[in-house]
């Protein structure tokens, strides 16, 4: 079946750091990936997604690349921030469904 | 990008109460719309899925006659929690898709949360 591993956390950063939060997945075909970001109490915000291999996507100053080779689609920001404090979700639609799969969430905490 | 707004944002209701929370896409037609429980700390489940003017398929383990829900028209979906319990009190979201074709993506609401006391 379809499914996404992401690392767990919480990651605990202090500002300016660099930050990685690594994503794996498992499916058929060619899936499009995601990285949905989810701030305290609200629902979620499509941070960049990547639809075919080898594209990058890049929002924010995040970015992530569509690596076919080795299933993983890791997320990078060279310079975090406080207000990048949330919660980030890697995720999948499979190429013959319509469906999200997501990773179970990496708790990050960015301190001043 | 596409907005989705659900309402209310937290809600408090009474044991054997039901709530009905409502979901709306604002600015695109939504063909198909997601329901998704999340429990603290953890990922989101999917419960449903509704297509505009046919039944919703519910997930494995998900009650279909204790989670109702309803995609009357192209911008709204509605889920009510019948009968809820304390068991029931957690973080729901709703998400839409245009299904335009090719890889859409989802957009999300802001989501509810639901106590049950």
């Amino acid at each position: 079946g379809n499914s996404v591993t992401q690392m767990e956390g919480p990651v605990t950063l202090s500002e300016e750091a660099f930050l990685t939060i690594n994503c794996t997945y498992t499916a058929t075909g060619y899936p499009s990936l995601f990285w949905y970001v989810q701030y305290p109490g609200e629902g979620l915000q499509l941070l960049l997604k990547a639809t075919k291999a080898d594209d990058k996507g890049s929002n924010k100053g995040f970015e992530a690349t569509y690596r076919k080779e080795t299933t993983s689609f890791h997320l990078e920001k060279g310079s975090v921030q406080v207000s990048d404090s949330a919660v980030y979700f890697c995720a999948l639609i499979p190429s013959n469904d319509y469906k999200l799969s997501f990773g179970a969430g990496t708790t990050v905490t960015v301190r001043a | 990008g596409a907005v989705v707004s659900q309402h209310p944002s937290w809600v408090i209701c009474k044991s054997g109460t039901s709530v009905k929370i409502e979901c709306r896409s604002l600015d695109f037609q939504a063909t198909t719309m997601f329901w998704y429980r999340q429990f603290p700390k953890q990922s989101l489940m999917l419960m449903a899925t509704s297509n505009e003017g046919s039944k919703a398929t519910y997930e494995q383990g998900v009650e279909k006659d204790k989670f109702l829900i309803n995609h009357a028209s192209l911008t709204l979906s509605t889920l009510t929690v019948t009968s809820a319990h304390p068991e029931d009190s957690s973080f729901y979201i709703c998400s839409a898709r245009s299904g335009t074709g090719g890889i859409s993506e989802a957009f999300f609401g802001q989501g509810t949360r639901l106590t049950v006391v």
